[in-house]
């Protein structure tokens, strides 16, 4: 049984393109967050989602990210307009039904 | 969730017990205490978690005091392997996982 599988594993992006995070949970799993870790500090939960449902965004900032689970494939991260300060490392992980989590080994984005 | 404190850094010597402590003194009844960690780069990993009565598995045990106003992580016989983040996390079980606050955690290093 795979892991918690995310891609690519280290996106490099200009300051205004768009950057796309790919994160497919472990089989069963229907649940998945989003968590975004700057250098030195703890995780920051960003969103939470079911297959084709956005349950909680509070962590989302207001512009330029979204999320999605689609019914098929994986969860996407999707940040327009990248500036400097989203550089970080984005972590997905996933469980079957609101337990532990399983994280996958992230992104590391660097917006130049 | 009821917030916790760490200490930020602790030593242990390589084949010594590494006792992590966690505050968490406005826990409630239904919440349950959570251990990850996180070593360097990678996504966090699940270790244990516990209501009230001890734990125990094969990567650590854990200990929670009568009135559940703290608890310690124990791994029993540390390893160079086990130098990481170690983040103590409490929630409700089963009610939105992931949306745990991390916070900054304890750092640990075993020394040879």
């Amino acid at each position: 049984n795979a892991g918690v599988m995310q891609n690519p594993r280290h996106l490099v992006r200009r300051r205004g393109q768009e950057a796309r995070l790919r994160c497919s949970p472990m089989k069963g799993h229907s649940h998945v967050y989003w968590y975004r870790q700057l250098p030195e500090e703890g995780l920051k939960f960003m969103v939470y989602l079911q297959k084709e449902n956005i349950i909680d965004e509070s962590g989302m900032p207001k512009e330029r990210f979204s999320a999605e689970f689609p019914k098929e494939g994986p969860s996407i991260l999707r940040i327009q307009q990248v500036v400097r300060g989203d550089s970080a490392a984005y972590f997905c992980a996933s469980t079957p039904g609101d337990e532990k989590l399983f994280f996958g080994s992230g992104t590391q984005l660097s917006v130049l | 969730d009821a917030k916790t404190t760490q200490p930020p850094s602790m030593d242990c010597a390589e084949g010594r017990a590494a006792n992590l402590p966690c505050n968490h003194s406005t826990i409630s009844g239904n919440e349950y205490v959570y251990w990850y960690r996180q070593i360097h780069s990678q996504g966090p990993q699940y270790i244990i978690h516990g209501l009230k009565n001890n734990e125990t598995n094969e990567m650590a045990s854990l200990i929670i005091t009568e009135d559940r106003k703290s608890s310690t992580l124990i791994l029993p016989h540390a390893t160079l392997r086990d130098t990481a983040v170690y983040y103590c996390i409490v929630r409700v079980a089963n009610t939105n996982a992931g949306k745990s606050t991390f916070g900054d955690g304890t750092t640990l290093t075993v020394k040879p």
